[in-house]
């Protein structure tokens, strides 16, 4: 099947400072990718849909200013955070269509910041 | 995309077959019906899906009601490992549309 790697799978940062999530197509291109969120024992909440050579389209309430996201080639998106607050702190996930209509999810990224 | 109805959490054994109902009675005639489950501190993974016949495949088998109204994913022979946030989610397959989790079901499969 399909594969999606994101990298790192676990960050730890000081508050004010940036971070860069990489999400990865492996053996597939992804013209669309999303970014989700998920809080502890809650559910994935998505935060933006990453086009391929176009501007993310961000979801009500998500500030694009704080979470950047390039999606430069077919095969890599990126989420970076800036000005992380330990508010921010969550954990973060990518996903990307596959052949068909199925999605495929990295594994995720835990961001604790101090 | 339909708004769907899980139980928040179910028991299983070891080895028996693991039931996992949901309600989704105001589907639209081309919408889907998927699985996903997410295993502790893991992305989701697809399970499944399909839009009236059952389905199955070697991780599962999906049956849906004939007014599709509701469905039911089936583990034939839980283990431990089966242990799991179970989404069911329902959208019409159309490129480019995420999925929209809800609640889902924590599975525990005990011994």
């Amino acid at each position: 099947g399909a594969v999606v790697s994101q990298h790192p799978s676990w960050v730890i940062c000081k508050s004010g400072t940036s971070v860069k999530i990489e999400c990865r197509s492996l053996d597939f291109q992804a013209t669309t990718m999303f970014w989700y969120r998920q809080f502890p024992k809650q559910s994935l909440m998505l935060m933006a849909t990453s086009n391929e050579g176009s501007k993310a389209t961000y979801e009500q309430g998500v500030e694009k200013d704080k979470f950047l996201i390039n999606h430069a080639s077919l095969t890599l998106s990126t989420l970076t955070v800036t000005s992380a607050h330990p508010e921010d702190s969550s954990f973060y996930i990518c996903s990307a269509r596959g052949t068909g209509e199925k999605l495929f999810f990295g594994s995720g990224t835990q961001l604790s910041v101090l | 995309d339909a708004k769907t109805t899980q139980p928040t959490s179910m028991d299983c054994a070891e080895g028996r077959a693991a039931n996992l109902p949901c309600n989704h009675s105001t589907i639209s005639g081309n919408e889907y019906v998927y699985w996903y489950r997410q295993i502790h501190s893991q992305g989701p993974q697809y399970i499944i899906h399909g839009l009236k016949n059952n389905e199955t495949n070697e991780m599962a088998s999906l049956i849906i009601t004939e007014d599709r109204k509701s469905s039911t994913l089936i583990l034939p022979h839980a283990t431990l490992r089966d242990t799991a946030v179970y989404y069911c989610i329902v959208r019409v397959e159309d490129a480019g549309n995420m999925l929209t989790f809800g609640g889902g079901t924590r599975l525990m499969v005990k011994p």
